[in-house]
């Protein structure tokens, strides 16, 4: 099936770094969600975008819905330790959800 | 958000076996699907679990392999049949609330076939 493109595929930063990965895809969706995955945990909801040029934040996240529906950005401001994980994107176009190919993000202490 | 617990949360099985895999919904859900994680990869939907019919397959998912069960709002089983050591992935339950779209997800059933 389709995969959504993430960038960058991992990133090792120092702890207090503000953290930026986006997604892109060829097919426009009408709602992008960010989750985080922890080691044996599914993946937990972080943020929704359900309009184009929508900017949402949640405490140190914020991401942003891209204008031409196609891409997505999610910035993690002042990166903690408990900040590990691997992040995925995921487009939604009716009631399915496509996943990106995921960012892992390692926090230096 | 809905809660949703799976069970097992891990196993090792025989190839050749099958093995049922059970999610259950602490509230009642419209929709609930099934995907596959891949070691080291992102999540692939298997399917749509439909209440009282059979369910939806993605493209390259089939039901004698996954035969899948919803026979109310709160419960669906996932079967991997057959099982070889190229099924040995994790398997994620999800379901979605009315039309918030608050995706929530079960924590996932590591299998592992020798």
């Amino acid at each position: 099936g389709q995969q959504l493109n993430q960038s960058p595929q991992s990133m090792f930063i120092q702890e207090g770094e503000d953290v930026s990965m986006n997604c892109t895809s060829s097919s426009i969706f009408n709602t992008w969600l960010w989750y985080k995955q922890d080691p044996g945990e599914g993946p937990v909801l972080l943020i929704a975008l359900y309009k184009a040029g929508e900017l949402t934040s949640n405490g140190r996240l914020t991401a942003q819905f891209g204008i031409t529906r196609k891409d997505s950005f999610l910035n993690i401001s002042a990166s903690i330790p408990s900040d590990v994980g691997i992040y995925f994107c995921a487009g939604q176009l009716g009631n399915k959800l496509t996943f990106g190919t995921g960012t892992q993000l390692k926090v230096e202490l | 958000s809905a809660v949703i617990s799976q069970k097992p949360s891990r196993d090792i099985c025989q190839r050749g076996t099958s093995l049922t895999i059970q999610c259950q919904v602490d509230s009642q859900v419209t929709m609930m699907f099934w995907y596959r994680q891949q070691p080291g990869q992102s999540l692939t939907l298997i399917a749509t679990a439909n209440q009282g019919s059979e369910a939806t397959y993605e493209s390259g998912f089939v039901i004698d392999k996954f035969p899948i069960s919803r026979p109310n709002l709160t419960f669906s089983t996932l079967t991997v049949s057959n099982m070889s050591p190229e099924d040995s992935s994790i398997y994620l339950c999800s379901g979605v609330e009315g039309i918030s779209f608050g995706y929530t997800f079960g924590s996932g059933t590591r299998l592992t076939v020798v």
